[in-house]
């Protein structure tokens, strides 16, 4: 069974789009996260979520919309979408029911985003 | 400023051989995590050292941790060319709110 997994795996789009991936955890896990990796494989945090609620919201341009329905989902919608959007997206969970990010963090795929 | 720095950017081994990838860091840390990236995959979580231990073991890996130096290293013996991947050194805040993951080595394992 899949712990954490992303849809789609792979999106390539026009630039002015709008966009969202999905991202689904079956670990029981109270604390979600949205990492964007870019071309030279720096993985930077974008959002965190602890219960639905939001506990990170690094300087993302406000066309970034993560929406949390429940514990187990953390989707992330991209508004007018750019080239320099262009990266591999990773949602993440974590058991730390904190929000704290001491424990293990378990990684979904990823999904490629490609901005035409 | 990033957290976590790693050196060297990339290593290539043969099988057999050992490999030694080292981060370094800018300030205190609760813990320090490694992970491992194949190529198109996800990470995945290989061991996290306490800032209160010097020392950890799993399997083939040995991660050690220098508070004073503010580093750690990664050590895989005996590697194999599945060992193949990126590898990052992740930390977290004093905080404790998020980890901050270093550049990443690409370790290339040769058969």
């Amino acid at each position: 069974d899949t712990a954490v997994s992303q849809t789609p795996k792979y999106l390539v789009t026009q630039m002015g789009n709008d966009k969202s991936i999905k991202c689904e955890q079956n670990l029981g896990h109270d604390t979600m996260y949205w990492y964007k990796q870019d071309s030279k494989k720096f993985l930077k945090i974008m959002f965190s979520y602890n219960n639905k609620e939001l506990i990170i919201n690094e300087t993302v341009p406000n066309r970034f919309s993560p929406k949390s329905p429940d514990k187990a989902h953390l989707n992330l919608h991209i508004n007018s979408l750019e080239l320099g959007d262009s990266a591999v997206y990773f949602c993440a969970s974590s058991q730390d029911g904190t929000g704290l990010a001491t424990d293990t963090q378990y990684f979904g795929p990823g999904t490629r985003l490609t901005v035409l | 400023s990033q957290q976590g720095e790693e050196d060297p950017q990339a290593l290539s081994i043969q099988e057999g051989e050992n490999a030694t990838m080292n981060c370094s860091y800018k300030t205190s840390i609760n813990n320090l995590q490694w992970y491992r990236q194949n190529s198109g995959r996800g990470l995945v979580h290989l061991i996290l050292i306490r800032s209160n231990e010097r020392e950890k073991h799993s399997g083939r890996l040995r991660v050690t941790l220098d508070t004073s130096k503010k580093s750690s290293s990664l050590l895989i013996t005996a590697s194999r060319a599945a060992d193949t991947a990126s590898y990052f050194c992740a930390t977290d805040t004093p905080s404790g709110s998020r980890l901050t993951f270093g550049e990443g080595t690409q370790l290339t394992v040769n058969p």
